[in-house]
């Protein structure tokens, strides 16, 4: 059971170049996310799917797009990278439980993918 | 989602009870108190979560105040281990807000 995956670990870009970040998850949640965190800042939502074949915008969505694959795979594509996108990105799933007014959502965070754009 | 506010750092005895404050003045009636952490530039990871009552697991406590404006994680013996930031969240899911946590540093 490997939880969250995230490929690559690491990658540098040139500004301009595009590349596809990939997650994966095994525990057949529904609900999967892309945060980014700059150095000594907290995570900021990029891209959700609540669940398979729906994404929503987050905080920062501006210079990406998603793909919700399929249950298991979210990607994260830049199209254009620029250095302001230089980053720690990290995938995480959750199962939302509870109904309309309650609901309860326990994040499970993958390893990061540490991007440089040049 | 309501906002949170955390000191920025604490220290923190190998061996004794870490505990760490959270002032969510602004949570509505229907959202969660979540803690995570970090350690060094890991994944975050799940601690525990509440809503009114107090809440214990093999990790850590949640101390929420009857008014709920505030909550307090409690780290009964912290190890070095533990040296971590700590970030406390409230919301509805879906759409966590991460603010800069508290960075915890256990001491020898």
């Amino acid at each position: 059971n490997a939880g969250v995956t995230q490929t690559p670990k690491f990658q540098v870009l040139k500004t301009g170049q595009s590349m596809t970040l990939q997650c994966a998850q095994d525990m057949n949640h529904n609900s999967m996310y892309w945060y980014r965190q700059d150095p000594g800042m907290g995570l900021r939502l990029i891209y959700y799917s609540a669940s398979e074949g729906t994404t929503d915008k987050g905080e920062v969505p501006n210079g990406y797009n998603v793909s919700r694959l399929n249950k298991r795979e979210f990607s994260l594509r830049l199209e254009s990278a620029a250095p302001s996108q230089t980053s720690v990105y990290f995938c995480a799933s959750s199962e939302v439980y509870g109904g309309e007014y309650f609901s309860t959502d326990t994040q499970y965070f993958g390893p990061g993918t540490r991007l440089t754009v040049l | 989602d309501a906002k949170t506010t955390q000191p920025p750092s604490m220290d923190c005895a190998e061996g004794r009870a870490a505990n760490l404050p959270c002032n969510h003045s602004t949570i509505s009636g229907n959202e969660y108190v979540y803690w995570y952490r970090q350690i060094h530039s890991q994944g975050p990871q799940y601690i525990i979560h509440g809503l009114k009552n107090n809440e214990t697991n093999e990790m850590a406590s949640l101390i929420i105040t009857e008014d709920r404006k505030s909550s307090t994680l409690i780290l009964p013996h912290a190890t070095l281990r533990d040296t971590a930031v700590y970030y406390c969240i409230v919301g509805l899911g879906q759409n966590f807000v991460f603010g800069p946590g508290t960075r915890l540093s256990v001491l020898p």
